[in-house]
């Protein structure tokens, strides 16, 4: 799997309640990606990181952080969880110009 | 309209038939273009990975891109069962943080 690591697997929460999902990675690769994948929309993009400390946001960034301390973390934050936000969330990484390789997946579920 | 166009299916097909899976895109810099394959709870893995026009080969998989009609192909040859899973194209600019743009995913079942 590309040396990507993502935690938890599964989550169950409550809505308003914060929760963070992690990504680990051994690869040294520059650039991770948070990815959100859900029926009828394939895999949309939440928020990249291109360097520590240094992020950007994706296509559906609203209601979600990230924060990015050490190469190989990339942190994923819902500040106050939501319904729409239940969802199977991927981490990828990639080197510049490179292919991008996706961890396993964390299935958050928001009730 | 969405940037990247794809048929979700499902397309199901018998054992050692040829498959040719599609998608269309509107944005004309895009460059790089990759398919992945993903099996039921599980991360997409990557098949192929192709710069600009042309055909690139793996085994039994061919993936073309016309960019001149906007249009990318996957093709697998003698499908077997295990090559049941979605597959989903993605594409990307030069530059611009890597960034992929998805299709929603083709849902191929190869049957016996």
């Amino acid at each position: 799997d590309a040396g990507i690591t993502q935690s938890p697997r599964h989550k169950v929460t409550e809505t308003g309640t914060p929760v963070t999902l992690r990504c680990h990675q051994t690869e040294n690769h520059r650039y991770m990606y948070w990815y959100r994948q859900d029926p009828g929309h394939g895999l949309r993009l939440i928020h990249y990181s291109y360097g520590v400390k240094d992020t950007d946001k994706g296509e559906v960034s609203d209601g979600y952080s990230v924060s990015r301390s050490k190469t190989e973390d990339f942190l994923l934050t819902l500040e106050s969880a939501t319904s729409s936000q239940t969802s199977v969330y991927f981490c990828a990484i990639s080197s510049l110009d490179g292919e991008a390789f996706f961890g396993q997946g964390t299935r958050l579920t928001v009730v | 309209q969405k940037e990247v166009e794809q048929d979700p299916g499902p397309l199901s097909v018998p054992e050692g038939a040829i498959v040719s899976l599609n998608c269309t895109y509107s944005n004309s810099a895009f460059q790089y273009f990759m398919w992945y394959r993903q099996y039921s709870r599980k991360g997409p893995e990557l098949l192929m990975y192709t710069y600009s026009s042309g055909n690139k080969e793996d085994g039994r998989f061919t993936a073309q891109v016309d960019k001149s009609s906007k249009y990318i192909s996957l093709f697998i040859r003698d499908s077997q069962p295990s090559d049941s899973a979605t597959y989903l194209c993605a594409m990307k600019v030069t530059g611009g943080g890597n960034k992929l743009t998805f299709g929603t995913g083709t849902q191929l079942k190869v049957e016996l």
